[in-house]
Order: C-alpha cells, then structure tokens, then sequence
C-alpha cells in the first residue's frame, strides 16, 4: 500500500476485555514497530520487529501485551484483561530495513484505544 | 536515568522569523538523532536525521545541529511560516540499540499570521 495502514481507527472497549490492533506497513519493508502515545506525550517504544521476529520487545509494559508479525508482514498487537491505563493511541511504523543504518521511518495514523 | 527533554511549552514565533527548538539528553550515547514533525490526531512526519559524527544537516528551510559534547540538538525552522505550526518530536537511538527509537515529549510550535 501508499502508507501503512492500521485497524480500527478507533476502538472503545470495556476493561477486562481482549483487543487486537492490526498494523499494515509499506509494501517490502522488512523492519515493523510499534509505540503507544498518551495526551502530550511522545510516541513510548512497545517492540521492533525485523522481518516474523520480534528483535526488541524491551518496550511492552506487562505480560498482557503481545504482537506477532507472521509472515513478516501485517502485525497485530494484541492486549489482554485492558485496564483503563491501556488508553492511548497505538502507533504502528514500518521501514525498508531495520533503522540501524538510520533508514527513514514511516508511522501509520494510529489505532486510538479507549478503556472504558 | 536516560532522558530525552524536549521544551513542554509552547513556542509562538511571528511568521517570517526563525524558529528554534531544542533537545537534550542525557546518559545516551546516540549513534543517531532525528526530528519528527507531528499534527493533532496524526501520525508522525519524518523530517530530518543527523548522525553522531555529523554537526549539522539541513533540507530546504530547515537545519539540525548535533552537539556530541553538549549532548543537544537544536531544530531551526527558517522563514517560518503558520503552516510550520505543528509539534516537534525529537528521536534518538543508541548505538547499543540503534533500531531502538526512543522519543521525547514535543515541542508545540505555533506560527502567528
């Protein structure tokens, strides 16, 4: 696709319930993050992956977070048992290759997660 | 701690003036640093990158500098202009972790007609 996409756009959902967020990137890129940005804060670093393999999960707060990138394309961040304090939006970004090398990083428009 | 400190406040600049922004860190060693813009409800906007061994880099009317021994960056918007208004993210990697983006707070800027 022209950017990367994510789904839903907006998600409310009852504490205690599971979500899944699904992230699209550009079409070949092979590195995939996730962040996750509250109210005036910067975007907070969850898990890189390169390629199906998630190369750094240091961000992911708890065990009830976790994402997959199978086919080394779509992802999907999954979370379990939401808290209200899950609320925020979820930023999926892709690039052509891991951004060791400095590669330019593009971010989709976000998946906003509100825990009711 | 790491740190990434970016201005909280606002900035408001008069159209036509310079705008500057400002980034400090501390206890990173960043094998590189970028600067993002980003508008309400949006994604982030990639703009510039400078890497450690680089002092400044510019893209048309903008221009980063990157201090190693201040530990600082600094954001240059010239000839701003109220489309310019937006917030300004700054962004390191470390080289221990340069696939590891880390992102501080923004800096709002509003340009005034």
């Amino acid at each position: 696709g022209a950017g990367v996409s994510q789904t839903p756009s907006n998600k409310v959902t009852e504490k205690g319930k599971y979500v899944e967020l699904r992230c699209d990137p550009i079409s070949g890129h092979t590195a995939l993050y996730w962040y996750r940005q509250s109210l005036g804060q910067g975007p907070e670093f969850l898990i890189y992956f390169q390629g199906t393999g998630a190369a750094d999960d240091s961000g992911l707060p708890n065990d009830r977070f976790f994402a997959v990138r199978p086919e080394g394309s779509v992802s999907t961040l999954k979370i379990q048992r939401t808290e209200r304090g899950d609320s925020a939006v979820y930023l999926c970004a892709s690039s052509l290759h891991g951004s060791s090398g400095g590669n330019t990083i593009y971010f989709g428009e976000g998946s906003w997660l509100t825990v009711v | 701690s790491q740190k990434i400190e970016q201005n909280s406040e606002a900035l408001n600049i008069q159209e036509g003036k310079t705008a500057t922004l400002t980034c400090n860190y501390t206890n990173y060693s960043p094998a590189y640093l970028q600067w993002y813009r980003q508008d309400p409800g949006r994604g982030p906007v990639f703009l510039l990158l400078i890497r450690e061994n680089e002092k400044e880099k510019r893209k048309e009317r903008l221009k980063v500098t990157f201090d190693t021994t201040l530990k600082q960056s600094l954001f240059h918007i010239t000839a701003s202009q109220p489309a310019d208004s937006a917030t300004y993210l700054c962004a390191l990697a470390s080289r221990s972790s340069a696939s590891k983006i880390i992102f501080g707070s923004g800096t709002r800027l509003s340009i005034r007609p």
